[in-house]
Formats: structure tokens, sequence, C-alpha cells
């Protein structure tokens, strides 16, 4: 089974920060790499899709790299809605595939 | 624009069979292009996928639920079924139905989540 790792686990940061969240795989998935937004009491929201694409109506300061095992998400100037936590997912095997731990993000 | 309605009870007695349906409006669940899947969270923990189908039929479930699951397909209806079966307290979740896309994984439409409690 492929594991996934995010790191920070949790961060606090200002509205207008620069915000990075890392995932790690445990072996290469190409950038078969998705990441999603949840808040509390709410389903997932995709966010990025194929690692770095951008999914329809998403805000443009949402953004992602990376390819193999290492992949990066970034929100160039973090706003007050974007307060949640935030899960990698992988789907090197598009019949079995599993998400991060996740990094909350909250005010500081 | 698609919604996904979730159906089905909210407790479960250990040992029974949970069992939840996914309603679909604004599209088809024969739609070439998409899985239609099940993905849970524990209180308070990450999310798990459960397992996904295609308009064909073929199911796919995580190995980590040990063949307890089914997941089945309604088309005359538009919705998709979970049924977990022996559950524990272990089971006990938000569980949440989505559509897959067959290309990248991404889970785009989501339903409103229903909590699982499993309980005597």
């Amino acid at each position: 089974d492929i594991q996934m790792t995010q790191s920070p686990s949790s961060l606090s940061a200002s509205v207008g920060d620069r915000v990075t969240i890392t995932c790690q795989a445990s072996q290469d998935i190409s950038n078969y790499l998705n990441w999603y937004q949840q808040k509390p009491g709410k389903a997932p929201k995709l966010l990025i899709y194929d690692a770095a694409n951008l999914e329809t109506g998403v805000p443009s300061r949402f953004s992602g790299s990376g390819s193999g095992t290492h992949f990066t998400f970034t929100i160039s100037s973090l706003q007050p809605e974007d307060f949640a936590t935030y899960y990698c997912q992988q789907y090197n095997n598009l019949a079995s595939f599993t998400f991060g731990p996740g990094t909350k993000v909250d005010i500081k | 624009q698609l919604q996904l309605q979730q159906s089905g009870p909210e407790l479960v007695r250990p040992s029974e069979t949970l069992s939840l349906t996914c309603s679909v409006s604004g599209g088809s669940i024969s739609d070439p292009t998409y899985y239609w899947g099940w993905i849970r969270q524990p209180p308070g923990t990450e999310l798990e996928w459960i397992g996904s189908i295609y308009y064909s039929g073929s199911m796919f479930s995580n190995p980590s639920l040990r063949g307890r699951v089914t997941i089945s397909l309604d088309t005359s209806k538009n919705q998709f079924s979970l049924q977990l079966r022996s559950v524990t307290a272990a089971d006990t979740a938000v569980y949440y139905c989505a559509r897959q896309h067959i290309g990248t994984a991404g889970l785009d439409y989501w339903g409103q989540g229903t909590l699982v409690t499993v309980s005597s």
C-alpha cells in the first residue's frame, strides 16, 4: 500500500500570508495527486487535480506542484475563508487510493 | 448542477450491516467518465476511501475492510448504495458518497455526509 504523509500537521497563519503544505508518498506516484479543502461539518472540496491543475472555479491563489514522491500545495495570499483542513490524495491505482492525514490551517 | 443526496439509518447495532444510499440528480450514474464512490471519516480523524463502482458494475474496495464491502448500482433510480457488513464501533464515522473522475480519481461532487454510529 502507498502511504501518504503531510507536513506540517497544523499551522497558524495570518490573512495575507503565503502558506505551503507538503505531501510525501511512500513510492513514486508520478503526478497522480489531488488536493482537497475541508471545513468543519462539510464535505471536502476538490481544489487541485493531477498535482498542478486547478479545478474549475477554484481561485488562482491556490496552486500545486511536484511529481514522483514529493508534492507541494501553496496558498499565495491566505484569505479568511481559507482557514480549513487540507488533504492530499494519491491515485496511483484508480482501483485503490489513499488520503494524507491532513494539515489544519488556523488563525494566528 | 449535479447533486448527491444520501439516505440511510444513523444508528447501526454491532455485528449488523450498515446500509446507505446515494441518489444522484442533475447527471447520470451511467456516465462512463466517472466512478461513484464512498468515503468515510471517523470523528476528528482523516478520510478513508471505502470503495467505488463503475456504471458497468465493476467494483473496487479498500483491502483494509477485508471483504465486508458491497457497492451496487440501481440505474433505474439513478442511485448507488453501500453495504458494510459485520460492523463494530470502529466503523463509526461520517460516510460520504462522491463522484470520482476516472482519469484523475478527483472527487468533484460529494453528498452531504451521514454520521453513522455503531452502538447497541
